[in-house]
């Protein structure tokens, strides 16, 4: 099955830097990548996502990438907010006859004003 | 539009006790989700419904966890009998359909003593 491997576990970065978490997958097969911000008691909520066919997407503060010859997609997050601290999971999956996420460990951001 | 309802939002109970969790997806859509996610972790897919059916029950621990959805709307996870390590948030998500973007509910915490 798929294996997501995310890096790194803890992040804490300065308002208005960047901050970046990247994602390895094992299953060549998978085309869908989301990615997902959890705040402290809450579900995880879409971000962004990026399908195989593109390499990169962009909305706002918010880009991914993805090189899918190396197996891997990066968050990038420019000029961070202290809004922006949350765990962070990259996921993938295969959308064949059905969309079934494997999830990465997870990144705790934290945003230092 | 209303999100994906779940409760109880949380739950104690000792070890070998049985529990149960409810999850209301969003109005019309087809699949629903149960996702374990332990401490520290991301979510782990326990079973995946397309209305009534079952799509994916591959990992879920059958020998004590079982799950339903009659009548093809809200759904029911039974944890019979309890272990520690059963001790996670349980989330519910519901998508429009296999292929669309997964929603989270709020999860249930159990934990067990």
């Amino acid at each position: 099955g798929e294996n997501v491997e995310q890096h790194p576990s803890t992040l804490s970065v300065q308002e208005g830097d960047s901050a970046v978490i990247k994602c390895t997958y094992s299953d060549s097969a998978s085309n869908y990548f989301p990615w997902y911000k959890q705040e402290l008691g809450k579900g995880p909520q879409l971000i962004i996502d990026i399908r195989s066919n593109v390499g990169e997407k962009k909305d706002q503060r918010i880009a991914v990438t993805l090189n899918k010859t190396a197996k891997h997609f990066s968050l990038h997050i420019t000029e961070t907010q202290p809004e922006d601290s949350a765990v962070y999971f990259c996921a993938a999956s295969f959308s064949g006859s059905a969309r079934q996420l494997t999830f990465g460990s997870g990144t705790q951001l934290t945003v230092l004003p | 539009e209303a999100g994906v309802a779940q409760s109880p939002r949380y739950k104690i109970i000792e070890k070998r006790q049985s529990v149960a969790f409810w999850c209301n997806p969003i109005s019309g859509h087809a699949t629903l989700y149960w996702y374990q996610q332990i401490l520290g972790q991301g979510p782990k897919l326990l079973i995946q419904f397309q209305n009534n059916g079952v799509v994916d029950d591959s990992q879920l621990p059958k020998d004590r966890f079982s799950a339903e959805r009659l009548k093809g709307v809200d759904s029911t996870l039974k944890i019979q009998p309890a272990k520690l390590e059963d001790s996670a948030v349980y989330l519910c998500a519901s998508s429009l359909g296999t292929g669309g973007e997964a929603f989270f509910g709020q999860g249930t915490r159990l934990t067990v003593v």
